[in-house]
């Protein structure tokens, strides 16, 4: 099974500061990569999928980079609505795996 | 857009069984891949598996073999996941998301906590 490792667990900023997430494979995943944001009480919301397309309805301050083993979820400006716990996702192989997740906090 | 609206909040004895019910608001629910996700308490996203709804095929993560079903009724755009032999580290949130380039998951139902406890 592919282990996705997130890092940091929890990163604290403020509004308007940009947020770098990090998410490293065991092994290469290509571009088969996603992240989502989650909110207590709220469904998940897709993000990004295939390491750098913004879902439908996603804002442009949200982009992602990297490939094969190492990625990243760039925010480049935090809106209040965006302090989530952010998970990656990988589609390379099966079973699909997620990362651990990291908590973007006030 | 369709969406997916899980059947509510259950509370189940271990050893018991629990079904989960996940309905799509469109007649677009044929031609897709339905994942089932789950996330424990302070605990992290585990897919489970997912269900072709055309042809009914699935395939699930090893962990759960032997111990959960998906199924679909498509004349009701509605796929079910059962769990059997309930533990109490089955407490969960589980949701059921539909599979975006197949694999992805997007969107996602609302989530139903099943708790298990004595």
């Amino acid at each position: 099974e592919i282990v996705l490792t997130q890092s940091p667990a929890t990163l604290s900023l403020s509004p308007g500061e940009r947020a770098t997430l990090s998410c490293r494979a065991s092994q290469s995943v290509s571009v088969f990569l996603a992240w989502y944001q989650l909110k207590p009480g709220q469904a998940p919301r897709l993000l990004i999928y295939d390491t750098s397309n913004r879902a439908t309805g996603i804002p442009a301050r949200f982009s992602g980079t990297g490939s094969g083993t190492d990625f990243t979820l760039t925010i480049s400006s935090l809106e209040p609505e965006d302090f989530a716990v952010y998970y990656c996702q990988q589609r390379s192989k099966f079973p699909l795996t997620f990362g651990g997740g990291t908590k973007v906090e006030i | 857009q369709v969406q997916l609206v899980q059947s509510g909040a259950e509370v189940k004895k271990p050893g018991a069984s629990v079904k989960v019910s996940c309905k799509a608001s469109e007649h677009t629910f044929s031609g897709h891949y339905l994942h089932w996700v789950r996330q424990a308490p302070g605990r992290g996203l585990e897919s489970m598996g997912w269900i072709n709804v055309n042809s009914g095929d699935t395939r699930y993560a090893e962990q759960f073999q032997g111990r959960v079903s998906m199924t679909r009724d498509t004349s009701i755009s509605t796929a079910y996941m059962e769990l059997t032999s309930l533990r109490s580290d089955d407490t969960a949130v589980y949701y059921c998301a539909k599979g975006f380039m197949t694999n992805y998951f997007d969107p996602w139902g609302q989530g139903t906590l099943v708790t298990v406890s004595s």
